[in-house]
Order: structure tokens, then sequence, then C-alpha cells
């Protein structure tokens, strides 16, 4: 089945520590992004890659990292300088970069 | 840029019932307004969008109408049964899934 999976699906980590989350399609989408989900709140742009070898910043990139290697994944470190990482992630593909967004199941990020 | 405000924040209906989802937009050159549905746990599915060259699109029990005047557009579920339960997000964006905005969404809750 075609789709978008994430792992892990809940993570706990120390603070201090940096964290890759894993985003694979086999939907064949060029464009691929990351968003951030907090509680009563919209889902909010990390990153966004359109084609293999290149990424753009979303609205809240900072303290977040990527790479676009190859189409299929597009992995996302948030590293020690995010000040609140603790969140629920998702990604998501498209086809042609406009229209709908094919969501994972998401990541749930917890730092102690 | 763009900013998208979706109320209420939560909406309890009696199964049966309809159960109307409001937002408004602020950038006048938003052309594409989807729906999404999120299930506890799950990543968001998208349900229904529109355009902004038609006012009403519907897909069974579910219809988006587009207001572009007034910069508002809605979400009707008629005769909402206990599986329509979600949470709703709706969105706008202009040329691509970059700059798309989304609200911060709507728990909706049918009980039997």
């Amino acid at each position: 089945d075609g789709g978008i999976t994430q792992s892990p699906k809940y993570l706990f980590r120390k603070e201090g520590q940096n964290v890759t989350l894993s985003c694979e399609q086999n939907l064949n989408h060029d464009a691929m992004y990351w968003y951030r989900q907090d509680p009563g709140q919209g889902l909010r742009l990390i990153y966004y890659s359109q084609i293999v070898n290149d990424f753009q910043k979303g609205d809240i990139a900072e303290g977040y990292s990527v790479s676009r290697e190859k189409k299929e994944s597009f992995p996302l470190t948030v590293t020690s300088a995010q000040k609140n990482p603790t969140a629920f992630y998702l990604c998501a593909s498209c086809n042609g970069g406009v229209g709908e967004l094919f969501f994972g199941e998401g990541s749930r990020l917890t730092v102690l | 840029g763009e900013n998208v405000e979706q109320h209420p924040s939560t909406l309890s209906v009696q199964e049966g019932d309809s159960a109307v989802i409001k937002c408004t937009y602020s950038d006048s050159a938003s052309n594409y307004f989807p729906w999404y549905k999120q299930e506890l746990g799950k990543g968001p599915q998208l349900i229904i969008d529109i355009r902004s060259n038609v006012g009403e699109k519907k897909d069974q029990r579910i219809a988006v109408t587009l207001n572009k005047t007034a910069k508002h557009f809605s979400l009707h579920i008629t005769e909402t049964q206990p599986e329509d339960s979600a949470v709703y997000f709706c969105a706008a964006s202009k040329n691509n899934n970059n700059d798309m905005r989304f609200g911060a969404g709507t728990r909706l809750t049918v009980k039997p």
C-alpha cells in the first residue's frame, strides 16, 4: 500500500540531546513537509522540500534541521537548540507541491 | 502573511444534527481552501476542498461554502454520526502548499 511512514511513534529524550525523526514515502511525490502540532494550535510548517537535495525553511525552522538525499526520505532532526521540543510532529507529502497533503501518523516527542 | 482563524474550538452535537465550522482568512490572494479531519493519534486526512472559482462544493454529507468577498469559508456536516467525532482543520493557501496556513482546529463530538 502507498503511504507515508513515520517512526518512531513515541520518543522520549533527555534535554540537550539531538533526536532524529524518520519519514519515508512510497507515493513518488516530489514535495515533502514537516509540521509541528501543539495543543490548541494549527499545524505550523518547520521545513519543506520540493525536490531532492533541496529544502527550505518554514515558519518555525529554528532548532531543527533536515536532509533530502533521496526522493523517498525526509528525516527531521530536533536539535538541542530547540527551546521547546516536546510536541507532535507530522510529515506530509504532495504531488506537484499544490493540493492534497498526505500525512503520516505522526511522532510524539517528549523531552524530559 | 496569511492568517486563518477558526471557530468554534469545540463543538458538541447530537447524532443526526448538523455541525457547522467557520474559518476566516486574511490574504485576499488565497485561492485554495482544504478541510482536514484528524482522528485521535493519527495524521490529518483531506475530506473536502474548494477553490476560489466556486462558491460551494458538496460530497455526500459534507459541504463547503466560500465567500470570497467576506473572506470566510465554512464546513457543513449533515446527519452527523459518532464516527464524525474528530478534530477538523481548515487551511488556506495561494499558489502552493509552502504558504498554506492552518486554523487552530475544532474538536467535534457527536453524542449517540
